[in-house]
């Protein structure tokens, strides 16, 4: 069975810090994609990333970076120089093999303060 | 486009009251999915549907019920609320499994 753990349920930070927030999955397919989601304060759920098991390269979209370690199961997401307009509810997210299902960690809270 | 359109936004109901969540979506994508989310736990999947004519249960199917008639809707009817079904609801759409999948907006569900 496949399952995502997100261990930190919420983080402070103050504007301009970089936060860092951990992805851990579990899964018996060689074959599977990890997501990142966003959930800001207006309830929205907004697509950030996707990641496929066979890529292992990080990746940076401006402020944003992720590190996706397979020997480690982890997909960690990064964001430097924090801004408030980050403060949100993120979620990581697994798909396995020919599955259309999601598995979803239970999210971390960042708050960024000015 | 308008992607995945959920109503209503808020909801209140009274216990053993029965309602509909609309979800509709034009992308003409053959996975649709209901997911609740509540604090700490994420978002869990109720039921989802893979075509017009083909629903399976998810994590969390009881209180639910589904169908799907068409491509494009995917109704999700509470058949006698609780105030255990207290949540904020989500419907989704997907394309290809490898895809992001696509959310409505959500509905806050309160029962009373």
């Amino acid at each position: 069975a496949q399952k995502v753990t997100q261990a930190q349920t919420e983080i402070s930070v103050v504007e301009k810090e970089d936060v860092t927030l951990d992805c851990v999955y579990e899964t018996r397919d060689t074959t599977y994609y990890l997501f990142w989601y966003k959930q800001p304060p207006s309830g929205e759920l907004v697509f950030l990333i996707r990641r496929n098991s066979f890529d292992e390269q990080n990746e940076i979209s401006g402020r944003y970076s992720w590190n996706f370690q397979k020997s480690t199961s982890s997909f960690n997401f990064t964001i430097t120089a924090s801004q408030v307009v980050d403060s949100a509810v993120y979620f990581c997210a697994l798909s396995e093999t020919n599955d259309y299902k999601l598995s979803f960690g239970a999210g971390t809270t960042v708050t960024v303060r000015a | 486009n308008a992607g995945v359109t959920q109503t209503p936004k808020f909801q209140v109901l009274k216990t053993g009251q029965s309602m509909t969540l609309q979800c509709a979506q034009d992308m003409n994508h053959e996975y649709m999915s209901w997911y609740r989310q509540d604090p700490g736990m994420g978002l869990r999947l109720i039921h989802y549907s893979v075509g017009a004519g083909i629903t399976d249960q998810g994590e969390v199917p009881n209180g639910y019920n589904v169908s799907r008639s068409t491509t494009e809707d995917f109704p999700l009817r509470l058949l006698s609320a609780a105030p255990s079904q207290t949540s904020v609801y989500f419907c989704a759409s997907r394309g290809q499994w490898g895809r992001e999948a696509f959310f409505g907006q959500g509905t806050r569900l309160t029962v009373v």
